[in-house]
């Protein structure tokens, strides 16, 4: 079974400092891992996925994420905060064969001006 | 737009009343999903077609909720006799089956609120 914990429930950060979010996961195969962005009252929609190519991914919005096995981790990252980032994030994990998504409990992600 | 889309966006019922919410997924994709979100959690599986059939349901599908495919294009969940507790955003998402991941596309979700 797979499992993801998501470090954080709440983020704050001021407009151009870099944002962190922090995601471990658990899965006894290899996983495939993915970052969502929802905004108020709407779906999700895709960040970035690491399918087992490079280890750096990049994403949409200037949003990168680097897989490390060794740490079971995938952490969000971007370099400067934008006012339109403020959302809520939620990490994901699935595996080869797999047919569900398993998400963690979310970062809600403040930017202060 | 082609993306997937959910209706009602929003559904106000009764305790005990039954509701239905209807999913269309981007057209070419064969396999479809339903989460379910509750305030300040992450999206929980419900259940997954493919094509027509459905091949996984959660635990958390209690025999109160049905949920169809009929023609392998839209697809219907309903929940009778509705209670508080299933109050959540009902998330539907659909994929392509071409490689060896699985990239979801979501819905904008129907919230739906028990009284």
């Amino acid at each position: 079974a797979q499992s993801v914990t998501q470090l954080g429930s709440h983020v704050s950060v001021s407009e151009g400092a870099l944002v962190l979010l922090r995601c471990n996961y658990s899965s006894s195969v290899p996983p495939y891992l993915f970052w969502y962005v929802q905004y108020p009252n709407q779906g999700l929609q895709l960040l970035l996925k690491y399918t087992s190519a490079a280890t750096l991914v990049k994403g949409i919005n200037g949003f990168e994420a680097e897989f490390k096995k060794s740490e079971t981790s995938f952490h969000l990252t971007k370099p400067s905060a934008h006012m339109s980032d403020a959302a809520e994030y939620f990490c994901a994990v699935s595996t080869r064969g797999a047919q569900k998504l398993v998400f963690g409990q979310g970062t809600r992600l403040t930017i202060n001006p | 737009d082609t993306g997937v889309s959910q209706d009602p966006r929003h559904k106000i019922t009764k305790r005990g009343q039954n509701v239905t919410f209807r999913c269309d997924p981007i057209s070419e994709h064969n396999r479809l999903y339903w989460y379910r979100q509750t305030l300040g959690q992450g999206p929980e599986f419900l259940t997954y077609f493919q094509n027509e059939a459905q091949l996984e349901k959660s635990r958390l599908l209690s025999d109160r909720f049905s949920a169809e495919r009929p023609k392998g294009s839209f697809s219907t969940l309903e929940i009778q006799r509705t209670e508080q507790g299933d109050s959540a955003m009902y998330l539907c998402a659909s994929s392509l089956v071409e490689g060896p991941y699985n990239e979801q596309f979501f819905g904008p979700g129907t919230r739906l609120t028990v009284l």
